[in-house]
């Protein structure tokens, strides 16, 4: 019973913003939504999160719709080590629960 | 980088031998969590503490087994490879603030095992 849906694949051009989209059309009031990265055999990556207003820190910005059922995580200026795949969870508390995701490619 | 060291990064062993991995912090956090990673399955909760000798079962944990004896250190056992459990395994810790639960939880780089 996923809770969100990822594309599952994207390309990049180096130095243009990545706009990486999840739908998570069921959630709950409480729930926050957390985006986390992994690039190839290293762990997990937290980027960002947000519960209702859109968040940015030196990594990335979130935008989340006013309705909460999706959101996009934007990296303003993509890099060859932005490659990686890309985490949408969507989560209250306890353990996270990570998808497929979406494999990001930044392109030179 | 969130002060985690998992080790060994690298494990061989063969079924039927105990195998221990460690997970060792810097942060003073609360909370410390073990997955495991599988192509297909995404990462998978094993075991959390939320203190010193407070731990709990997450969605795999049958074959292993945990222990936190001090704030810095969560040790994952198992105590009778199988096959089964050749995994990567990762540790992570988080906070936890009364007034704000929702605190990200930041992963080490894994300890790959692999059970003949």
């Amino acid at each position: 019973d996923a809770k969100t849906t990822q594309p599952t694949s994207m390309d990049c051009a180096e130095g243009r913003a990545a706009n990486l989209p999840c739908n998570h059309s069921t959630i709950s009031g409480n729930e926050y939504v957390y985006w986390y990265r992994q690039i190839h055999s290293q762990g997990p990556q937290y980027i960002i999160h947000g519960l209702k207003n859109n968040e940015t820190n030196e990594m990335a910005s979130l935008i989340i719709t006013e309705d909460r059922k999706s959101s996009t995580l934007i990296l303003p200026h993509a890099t060859l080590r932005d490659t990686a795949v890309y985490y949408c969870i969507v989560r209250v508390e306890g353990d996270m629960r990570f998808g497929a995701g979406t494999r990001l490619t930044v392109k030179p | 980088d969130a002060g985690i060291t998992q080790s060994p990064r690298h494990k061989v062993t063969e079924t039927g031998t105990p195998v221990t991995l460690r997970c060792h912090q810097t942060e003073n956090h609360r909370y410390m969590y073990w997955y495991r990673q599988d192509p297909g399955h995404g990462l998978r909760l094993i075991h959390y503490s939320y203190g010193v000798k407070d731990t709990d079962k997450g969605e795999v944990s049958d074959g292993y087994s945990v222990s936190r004896s001090k704030t810095e250190d969560f040790l994952l056992t198992l105590e009778s490879a199988t096959s089964s459990q050749t995994s990567v395994y990762f540790c992570a810790i988080s906070t936890y603030l009364t007034r704000d639960k929702n605190q990200p939880q930041h992963f080490g780089d894994g300890t790959r095992l692999s059970i003949l």
